[in-house]
């Protein structure tokens, strides 16, 4: 069954430290796995995208990683704003030509001043 | 701002009754997902419909059920509504190929 876990749950930062948010999966084939960041109350927006040969991706201060062997992710946030506060989602896609995605629960991120 | 609309952004009805919700894909995109989502929940998949067709179902209940139209506008129907029917539904649209999906910015329905 496919499946994604995410870690932690949530987490409470101090505005300016740098945090990482850990994604397993277990889907396969892999197709590709997004990171969504979703805040309260509103669709998720796209932070990166990474396919089976990329194991780095930088979006601004954010920077996913990715291990196919170890089907693995993290998603990186360097110098935490307040605005960084949400919901930050993995999912992941299985080949086989429709794209369903299989969401992680997410870890709620939550930045204090 | 996505691309995707939907409607309406709120909607408040009663058990048992019947609701429609809208959702408008971006310019060009021929998939149309809808997901649920409860309080505290994660993203669940209900159903895809690409180009009219359904695609791909997931755990949609048999009180649901979407089309797709020629214009690729899309329509969730819930109907027999429970208390636990409240949720947040999104519509995601995407371009085939990339599996980039882009998200409205959901409707909110409460059943009373």
């Amino acid at each position: 069954k496919n499946q994604v876990e995410q870690s932690p749950q949530s987490l409470i930062i101090l505005e300016g430290k740098n945090c990482t948010l850990q994604c397993n999966y277990t889907v396969s084939p892999f197709s590709n796995l997004r990171w969504y960041k979703q805040d309260t109350g509103r669709g998720p927006v796209s932070l990166t995208i990474m396919t089976f040969s990329e194991n780095t991706k930088s979006n601004g201060r954010y920077t996913a990683t990715l291990d196919a062997d170890t089907k693995q992710s993290s998603l990186h946030i360097t110098a935490s704003q307040l605005s960084d506060s949400a919901s930050y989602i993995c999912v992941v896609s299985a080949s086989g030509g429709s794209y369903i995605p299989t969401f992680g629960r997410g870890t709620s991120l939550i930045v204090h001043p | 701002d996505s691309g995707v609309t939907q409607t309406p952004k709120h909607l408040i009805t009663a058990t048992g009754q019947r609701v429609t919700l809208r959702c408008s894909p971006r310019s060009g995109d021929l998939s149309v997902y809808w997901y649920q989502q409860s309080l505290d929940q994660g993203l669940q998949f209900l159903i895809q419909y690409y180009n009219g067709e359904e695609r791909a179902k997931g755990n949609i209940l048999e009180r649901f059920s979407a089309q797709q139209f020629p214009d690729l506008h899309s329509e969730l129907n819930l109907s027999s509504l429970e208390l636990g029917d409240s949720a947040l539904y999104f519509c995601a649209s995407s371009v085939v190929g990339t599996g980039e999906q882009y998200f409205g910015p959901g409707t909110r329905l409460t059943v009373t």
